[in-house]
């Protein structure tokens, strides 16, 4: 599979900061990158999500930013919660829906 | 809209045996589902893509019959895993897209423990 590379590995934010992750991909043919939120003994939950055409995209406190020349992205949470803490996966799928996963960022957001 | 069902949460079989996990589309039609597998505070890694009314196409390194994969109808993906054994132990998760909508939805993930 090819490879997505995401970082850091663990991430402790006060509440109220700013959380970041990134994640860098090889594979040009990935249309489409979304980030999941994962609570242990769950199933991922899509967070948001954006396609190579855009640069960035804000939900909420979720913002993706996309730099398609240097293929990494990254995940900001703004105003970052103790509710927020969870762990945090990128990914990238081609238009067929194979998808390759980043190893997972664990967010502690601290009150 | 978009939700996919998995049964059961959790599993406990004896080695040997065979354990059926079962992946719905709840509210919407999956020519295609995804079937994945997750080790303890690991990544999510693709095991085989589900095909209705075709066969699934696993992944490299994926045995085909220890993993039966059956997608008979657009709303129903069923994974077998064949034979357990304590290293199939694993969280096992499904996930699909349905036509038009942007994301994929996974399911809640089925907890396999062999004994």
């Amino acid at each position: 599979q090819q490879q997505v590379k995401q970082s850091p590995q663990s991430l402790i934010v006060q509440k109220g900061g700013i959380s970041i992750i990134n994640c860098a991909y090889e594979n040009t043919a990935f249309d489409y990158f979304p980030w999941y939120q994962q609570f242990p003994g769950k199933g991922p939950a899509l967070l948001i999500a954006i396609r190579p055409d855009v640069s960035e995209k804000k939900e909420g406190r979720f913002t993706i930013s996309f730099n398609k020349s240097a293929k990494q992205f990254s995940l900001h949470i703004m105003d970052s919660q103790p509710g927020d803490s969870a762990t945090y996966f990128c990914a990238a799928y081609t238009n067929a829906g194979k998808s390759t996963f980043g190893d997972g960022t664990t967010l502690t957001v601290k009150p | 809209g978009a939700v996919v069902s998995q049964h059961p949460s959790r599993v406990i079989c004896k080695s040997g045996t065979s354990v059926k996990i079962e992946c719905r589309s709840l509210d919407f039609q999956a020519t295609t589902m995804f079937w994945y597998r997750q080790f303890p505070k690991k990544s999510l890694m693709l095991m085989a893509t589900s095909n209705e009314g075709s066969k699934a196409t696993y992944e490299q390194g994926v045995e085909k019959d220890k993993f039966l994969i059956n997608h008979a109808s657009l709303t129903l993906s069923t994974l077998t895993v064949t034979s357990a054994h304590p290293e199939d132990s694993s969280f096992y998760i499904c996930s699909a897209r349905p036509t038009g909508y942007y994301g994929y939805t996974f399911g809640s993930g089925t907890r396999l423990t062999v004994v």
